[in-house]
């Protein structure tokens, strides 16, 4: 079974500042989805970053991105340029390429962005 | 095009009464997920389901709960005699048919929370 860490349980940035989450996962798996969601207090999860693992690019969207390491199976995100917006609890998530389509989500950490 | 709809967003029952969550997918979308999140936890995957199958329940309790996807309909997730233990915020996700190697991104409604006093 496949398993996500995410070591962090919270973690603080300056507004306009740069912040690293890291997420650390486990699967004996070759080809798979990996996912950065952000729920703030409204709850409403919202996808914001996506990498297939198959990708050797690592993705970008805006202010986010993330470092994709296959072999040593981390992918951290990093938000430049930190607004108070994204303030939020962030999780890591795993998805088989495969059959199984179900996500497997990490603990979870909660950012704070100081004004 | 609406997004994932579930209702209640709030709901509170006695412990030992039937608790009924509602979640209606995204249009065009046949492919229902439920998940649970305990206070202070991430999501943890309950069960997968298409139109009138249940694809995967591995992560259901093995009593007390039951979930559906008819062939008109919302998706239920049923919990029978409910228990403090299970208060959570319950999520429902939807996805389309996965074409080629299109990921077939998930999308999430606001969650129903379930508090059992």
């Amino acid at each position: 079974a496949q398993t996500v860490t995410q070591s962090q349980p919270e973690m603080s940035v300056q507004e306009a500042e740069t912040v690293t989450l890291s997420c650390t996962y486990d699967t004996s798996e070759s080809d798979y989805y990996l996912f950065w969601y952000k729920q703030p207090p409204s709850r409403q999860m919202i996808l914001v970053i996506r990498q297939e693992a198959y990708k050797q690019q690592n993705a970008t969207e805006n202010r986010f991105s993330v470092n994709f390491q296959k072999a040593a199976k981390s992918f951290s995100l990093k938000i430049s340029d930190s607004q108070l917006g994204d303030a939020a609890m962030y999780f890591c998530a795993y998805r088989s390429a495969g059959s199984a389509r179900q996500l497997t989500f990490g603990s979870g950490t909660q950012l704070t962005v100081l004004p | 095009n609406a997004g994932v709809m579930q209702n209640p967003r709030h709901l509170v029952r006695r412990r030992g009464q039937e608790a009924r969550l509602r979640c209606s997918p995204m249009k065009g979308h046949s492919h229902v997920y439920w998940y649970r999140q305990l206070p202070e936890e991430g999501l943890k995957f309950m069960v997968y389901l298409q139109k009138e199958n249940i694809i995967d329940e591995s992560g259901m309790p093995k009593e007390r709960f039951s979930a559906e996807f008819p062939k008109e309909g919302p998706s239920i997730l049923r919990i029978q005699q409910v228990v403090r233990g299970d208060s959570a915020a319950y999520f429902c996700a939807s996805s389309p048919i996965s074409r080629g190697r299109g990921i077939a991104e998930a999308f999430f409604g606001q969650g129903t929370r379930l508090t059992v006093v």
